[in-house]
């Protein structure tokens, strides 16, 4: 069966500090893959979304990037953390071969930036 | 542009019966999904409908009419741990789900 895995689970960053967070899918080949961030309240964003190694397209301009070195490996990253960017971010994994297609979230990483 | 409406907030009675609505505006349409969101954990999958019509899981069921660009998400015998936000979610036609801001669904004894 597919997992999804998501650490730290929680972090604490001053501001201008940079960020990486990691996401790793196992189980499944060839995965989309999905950052999305979620403020407190509200609905998902989506941030970046891979189709395959090194491919990312990026929804949302801001001070944050996305890297997929491996098929099954997603990293979001910040050279300076923002107060804004305080939310719970997400990682998801979909496969597009016969549908339904629905996304599948790892277990998130709540940041507040201070 | 892209669009989905959800209420913001419902209460409804534990054994009762809720039904959460949802419309959307897509450029494209590929389905219509609900998810499940328990306070301080991530979505999980709740339905995925693409043909107009109900579909029935358990006591959980969701309808969709693509017609009027609308959908709802039906809860029966509701209990203490449906208390949680659902999230409506419409895929474009790039296969990118649009996700609406969320219902909190509050259940009272």
């Amino acid at each position: 069966s597919q997992t999804i895995h998501q650490w730290p689970a929680t972090l604490v960053q001053p501001v201008g500090s940079p960020l990486s967070l990691e996401c790793t899918v196992e189980g499944t080949s060839n995965p989309n893959l999905y950052w999305y961030r979620q403020a407190a309240g509200r609905g998902l964003q989506l941030l970046f979304y891979s189709v395959g190694i090194g491919q990312i397209s990026s929804e949302v301009p801001q001070n944050l990037s996305a890297s997929r070195p491996q098929d099954r490996q997603f990293i979001l990253s910040s050279k300076k953390l923002l107060l804004s960017d305080s939310g719970f971010y997400l990682c998801a994994w979909s496969v597009l071969a016969g549908g339904p297609y629905e996304q599948y979230f790892g277990p998130g990483t709540r940041l507040t930036v201070t | 542009g892209q669009n989905i409406d959800q209420p913001t907030e419902m209460t409804a009675t534990e054994g009762a019966i809720v039904q959460i609505n949802c419309t959307y505006q897509t450029s494209g349409f590929n389905g219509l999904f609900w998810y499940q969101q328990h306070a301080g954990e991530a979505p999980t999958f709740l339905s995925y409908n693409v043909l107009d019509g109900l579909e029935e899981k358990g006591r959980f069921s969701s309808f969709l009419s693509r017609s009027k660009g609308y959908s709802y998400l039906l809860l029966k015998e509701l209990q203490m741990k449906d208390s949680a936000s659902y999230l409506c979610a419409a895929m474009d036609s790039n296969y990118q789900l649009i996700w609406g801001a969320g219902t909190k669904l509050i259940i009272k004894p």
